[in-house]
């Protein structure tokens, strides 16, 4: 298994620049989910989903879109960068309430210029 | 609304000693678990323990263990002998019952290991 993959692992964006930060996990996990996490502030929920077509926001979802087309991918867009997005953003999935132990991606380096 | 509140922005320990990190949570839920994550330099978020609020009984994984106080909703992380490859930020998260889904993070103590 390659448990839950990120891609890129860092990225570079201009100011009002769009892109999609891929996820993708192979353990069948019905949950998964992105975080951003910035110093001193942990990791915060931006948006989860609990199954295929099924999403919800997070604590700070403002800017970004998701999908959950399959079980395997989650992405996570970024309609139009900021500076503010600047973080490091982490995938995780995880295989049902009941376990609840979240598995997490290598994260992704973002920096908005 | 749930918390996490870890109030130890650093800590430090020398090798072989024991350590213990805080963490304290608020919840209004009588089934929740509490989880302490690892996240070394490398970036990656490693599970270190795990706690059902059901269980009565710590937690323990090898040189970790956990004292789980749920009335005082106290759920400190403890490290025996310590290695250098201990060396890691410490994050502490709480998950609601069972047909819930989401984490909530403490903001992290950086743990730093003396030779």
């Amino acid at each position: 298994n390659a448990g839950v993959t990120q891609t890129p692992k860092f990225q570079v964006l201009k100011t009002g620049q769009s892109m999609t930060l891929q996820c993708a996990q192979d353990m069948n996990h019905e949950y998964m989910s992105w975080y951003r996490q910035d110093p001193g502030m942990g990791l915060r929920l931006i948006h989860y989903s609990v199954g295929a077509g099924i999403t919800d926001q997070g604590e700070v979802p403002n800017g970004y879109n998701v999908s959950r087309s399959t079980t395997e991918d989650f992405p996570l867009r970024l309609l139009s960068a900021a500076p503010s997005q600047t973080s490091v953003y982490f995938c995780a999935s995880s295989y049902g309430q009941v376990l609840g132990t979240q598995y997490f991606g290598p994260g992704t380096r973002l920096t908005v210029l | 609304a749930q918390t996490v509140t870890q109030s130890q922005p650093e800590m430090s320990v020398q090798e072989a000693e024991t350590v213990t990190l805080s963490c304290t949570y608020d919840t209004s839920e009588s089934d929740y678990y509490l989880f302490w994550y690892k996240q070394p330099p490398s970036r990656q978020m490693i599970l270190v323990i795990r706690q059902e609020a059901y269980k009565q009984q710590n937690a323990t994984e090898n040189r970790f263990s956990v004292n789980f106080q749920k009335a005082a909703k106290s759920f400190s992380l403890k490290i025996s002998d310590s290695q250098l490859g201990d060396a890691a930020m410490y994050f502490c998260a709480l998950k609601g019952p069972s047909g819930t889904y989401k984490y909530i993070f403490g903001t992290g103590t950086r743990l730093k290991v003396l030779a």
